[in-house]
């Protein structure tokens, strides 16, 4: 199995402010590496795949980048409705894993 | 706009059997797409149990391949779940999504909303 880590696991932030989050594989994925953003009772949402490229409809705030083991998600300006817990997920094995998440919460 | 709904008993026995269906609609269930559950226990993360394609071709989880059965009924464009020998750790919110994409460029871009299915006797 990849497995996938995730830091910080969570962060307190205000409006306004640059979130990164960060995600590692245990081997080199290439860039088949998704970002999901989850709100509480809802269902995960598809933000970033392969790694850097913006999902539909997503706003352009989000932004995905690196490759192999290394992989970033910042929000440039964190809003309101960002707050939510962010998974990434690594589809370069068909043994799909995800990483155990980042909660993002209001400072 | 495709859309999918979980559908199945909210509450199983230990040692029983979890069935799960999910309906597809606004799109062909024999498109060029995997179909996946993925289920979360609560208050913890998110775990893939296994995919489909329309064919009848299936990939599951190492964890729970002995206990997973994924099908397919293109009739009524839809794809189900079976559990078995569940124990409360099976006790999740189960999520099916349509798995977009070709060779390992793929991610989830559908959800359904899910259902939450406790066991317990």
């Amino acid at each position: 199995d990849i497995q996938m880590t995730q830091s910080p696991s969570s962060l307190s932030a205000s409006v306004g402010d640059r979130v990164t989050i960060t995600c590692r594989a245990s081997q080199s994925i290439s860039s088949y590496l998704n970002w999901y953003q989850q709100k509480p009772g809802k269902a995960p949402k598809l933000l970033i795949y392969a790694a850097s490229s913006l999902q539909s409809g997503v706003p352009s705030r989000f932004s995905g980048s690196g490759s192999g083991t290394d992989f970033t998600l910042t929000i440039s300006s964190l809003q309101p409705e960002d707050f939510a817990t962010y998974y990434c997920q690594q589809s370069y094995s068909t043994q799909f894993t995800f990483g155990p998440g980042t909660k993002v919460d209001i400072k | 706009q495709v859309q999918l709904q979980e559908s199945g008993p909210g509450l199983v026995k230990p040692s029983g059997t979890l069935s799960l269906t999910c309906a597809v609609s606004g799109g062909s269930i024999s498109s060029s797409n995997w179909w996946s559950w993925v289920r979360q226990p609560p208050g913890k993360g998110l775990e893939w149990i296994g995919e489909i394609y329309h064919s009848g071709s299936t990939n599951y989880n190492p964890s729970l391949k002995s206990r997973v059965t994924i099908s397919v009924d293109k009739s009524k464009n839809q794809f189900s779940l079976k559990l078995s020998s569940v124990t409360a750790a099976d006790t999740a919110v189960y999520y099916c999504a349509r798995d977009h994409g070709y060779n390992q460029k793929r991610s989830f871009d559908y959800w359904g909303q899910g259902t939450l299915v406790t066991v317990s006797s």
